[in-house]
């Protein structure tokens, strides 16, 4: 078993939806990330949180130490969201732990 | 400002020939450095990292090395290409005792 596990694996929506992906892990962390990857290959970091929520435009990723767990949603989603969605967790201050990625795809 | 340069981009490469993707840093000093491999359907796995020039740690065997010749810079080579070779593979820093991450491109690896 994965210690970051992801859900949905695939996710396709109509332009507009609201979205969300899951992300479950089973160690202990010092901060997860949740990070975009477009089909190119180039990866944006979207967010780091060790607590509470944080928003950035239309992306809003929450996380509950307690039941490790941690969500991103997009509002109001677009085709140009489409891309695949990674959660990645520190263990400690020196490495990451990846889920598999959950791909999105926005239709208009 | 903290910068990441990784390249070729992409990459065809036969099998039993060389390989060597290079990843440098800006902006920072003595970082943690990594290369990990995203294989088809997977997710990104870490192959190397070091926290210190000369200094690498292994994660998993297999058929390719890391090198870190100075502070800011990492490189990934392989002697001879194997087919199951083939992937994407990110470098990434982080500042030794921090979490934040910084990624590079990526570069995608097609062994033919």
């Amino acid at each position: 078993k994965n210690e970051v596990e992801q859900s949905p694996q695939n996710l396709t929506a109509q332009e507009g939806e609201f979205i969300t992906i899951n992300c479950s892990y089973s160690v202990g962390i010092s901060a997860l990330h949740w990070l975009q990857q477009h089909p190119g290959g180039g990866i944006v970091s979207l967010f780091m949180l060790s607590s509470g929520k944080k928003k950035h435009g239309r992306l809003i990723a929450t996380i509950n130490i307690q039941e490790k767990h941690s969500s991103l949603h997009i509002t109001a989603s677009h085709p140009r969201d489409s891309a695949v969605y990674i959660c990645a967790v520190n263990r400690g201050t020196d490495k990451l732990i990846f889920g598999t990625g959950t791909r999105l795809q926005v239709f208009p | 400002s903290q910068t990441i340069h990784q390249w070729p981009a992409t990459l065809v490469q036969p099998v039993g020939s060389p390989l060597s993707l290079e990843c440098t840093v800006e902006g920072t000093s003595n970082p943690n450095l990594y290369w990990y491999r995203q294989a088809a359907g997977r997710g990104l796995q870490l192959l190397f990292y070091s926290v210190g020039i000369g200094q690498i740690s292994s994660e998993v065997p297999q058929n390719l090395s890391a090198s870190r010749p100075q502070d800011r810079q990492f490189i990934l080579s392989s002697k001879k290409l194997l087919l199951s070779d083939s992937g994407f593979y990110l470098c990434a820093w982080m500042r030794q005792g921090s979490t934040e991450a910084f990624f590079g491109q990526g570069t995608r690896l097609t062994v033919v």
